[in-house]
């Protein structure tokens, strides 16, 4: 059965750094999406994309953060100078349509010193 | 905006026991809900969705219940089993322009032998 993958697992960072997370959505799905959860809370909408750019983006999403698709398969969710409040689990998901389920991948844990 | 929640943080039942959790929203718009498990340290993994033109909808061992009138959602497990131990989230996705997810806090099941 296809599945959303996500690099790394796990990642630690020193707060300021960049950090790069990484997603392989589902291979005939189109819309792709981020999402957080802090520990202990609930999921976040961060962002959503189709067609090579931005279709919503929630308010979590500033400029601190960027998503884009260097390739076919790749999914990439970019963090500039990271904050102690960036620590959480990052999600990626797809979907084939717009309006379809949205599958996710098993997350990467970030976490910020 | 859309509100999500969920009635009950735990639940605990006994091994064969159906399980029953429930989740309520906020926008009368909302016309697409999906039911996630999530086990720990994985991504939300879908159970079972349903749109707002039906009010039921099964799949294998389990049932969703959609209540539009007082906006209320629920999942029902049958025969519970230990592997059925998890969080699970309700999400709901409003109509119009905004399509993303907003999830509910999550019920922690707990199966007892």
């Amino acid at each position: 059965e296809p599945e959303v993958t996500q690099t790394p697992s796990h990642q630690v960072t020193q707060m300021g750094q960049e950090v790069i997370l990484r997603c392989v959505p589902i291979s005939n799905h189109l819309y792709f999406y981020w999402y957080r959860q802090i520990l202990g809370q609930k999921v976040e909408f961060l962002v959503s994309f189709y067609n090579n750019e931005i279709s919503e983006k929630s308010e979590i999403f500033d400029d601190q953060f960027s998503v884009e698709r260097p390739d076919g398969s790749n999914f990439t969710l970019k963090i500039r100078s990271t904050k102690l409040e960036d620590s959480a689990m990052y999600f990626c998901a797809s979907s084939e349509a717009r309006q379809e389920t949205q599958y996710f991948g098993p997350g990467t844990r970030l976490l910020v010193l | 905006g859309e509100s999500v929640g969920l009635h009950l943080p735990t639940l605990s039942v006994q091994e064969g026991d159906n399980s029953i959790i429930n989740c309520a929203y906020s926008n009368s718009a909302s016309d697409y809900f999906i039911w996630y498990k999530q086990e720990s340290g994985k991504g939300p993994q879908f159970i079972i969705d349903i749109r707002s033109n039906m009010d039921k909808r099964q799949g294998q061992r389990v049932t969703v219940l959609l209540n539009k009138t007082v906006k209320h959602l629920s999942l029902q497990i049958a025969a519970t089993q230990p592997g059925d131990s998890a969080v699970y989230f309700c999400a709901v996705r409003g109509s119009g322009s905004a399509r993303q997810l907003t999830f509910g806090s999550g019920t922690q099941l707990t199966v007892l032998p």
